[in-house]
């Protein structure tokens, strides 16, 4: 079956600094790569995605690009903000109507 | 909020006993996920159900089951519980079929087994 794995599993940046998670899969089957942020005690919500067509994603602040070649995909923050300070999940599915898989998360502290 | 609602949030129940855990997704979407989410685990996927019926599973024991409902509440069921079974479960709900269409998290079930 599919595997994720996500790295560093904790990142703190300063204030205004850029953070990068890293995640790789092994299912070169998977083509949907959909990125959660989980605030502490709160429920995951989905911040950005992107299909196996498109190599990069942007909205705002937040920009995912995806290396199909070598089974990756990041997550870009620029000018992270406090309120960044969550964990982000990455995770890869077939699409349509495969399972989905979450990597192990990353602990993100911005600090002020 | 997600408009997705779960009930109850706390649970303590002891092994080998079975519990239902409830979710009303949002208004207008007929696809439900179940989720778990454990410290040793991270986050699993369980199964997905669609209009009534099971689309997708992925991680779910055979001790688990699921179902959905002609109002499309969804309800899980754990039956012999074990201490491993400990963790957070959410509902996701989402408009469509595909996991393409954006899943909105409900506050989840604090599930805790002694």
């Amino acid at each position: 079956g599919e595997n994720v794995e996500q790295h560093p599993s904790t990142l703190s940046v300063q204030e205004g600094d850029s953070a990068v998670i890293k995640c790789t899969y092994s299912d070169s089957a998977s083509n949907y790569f959909p990125w959660y942020k989980q605030e502490l005690g709160k429920r995951p919500q989905l911040i950005i995605d992107i299909r196996s067509n498109v190599g990069e994603k942007k909205d705002q602040r937040i920009a995912v690009t995806l290396n199909k070649t070598a089974k990756h995909f990041s997550l870009h923050i620029t000018e992270t903000q406090p309120e960044d300070s969550a964990v982000y999940f990455c995770a890869a599915s077939g699409g349509g109507y495969q399972k989905v898989t979450f990597g192990t998360g990353t602990k993100l502290q911005v600090i002020p | 909020d997600s408009g997705v609602t779960q009930t109850p949030k706390h649970l303590i129940t002891a092994t080998g006993q079975r519990v239902t855990l409830r979710c009303s997704p949002r208004s207008g979407d007929l696809s439900v996920y179940w989720y778990q989410q454990s410290l040793d685990q991270g986050l699993q996927f369980l199964i997905q159900y669609y209009n009534g019926e099971e689309r997708a599973k992925g991680n779910i024991l055979e001790r688990f089951s699921a179902q959905q409902f002609p109002d499309l509440h969804s309800e899980l069921n754990l039956s012999s519980l074990e201490l491993g079974d400990s963790a957070l479960y959410f509902c996701a709900s989402s408009v469509a079929e595909s996991l393409y269409n954006e899943q909105f998290f409900g506050p989840g079930t604090r599930l805790t087994v002694l």
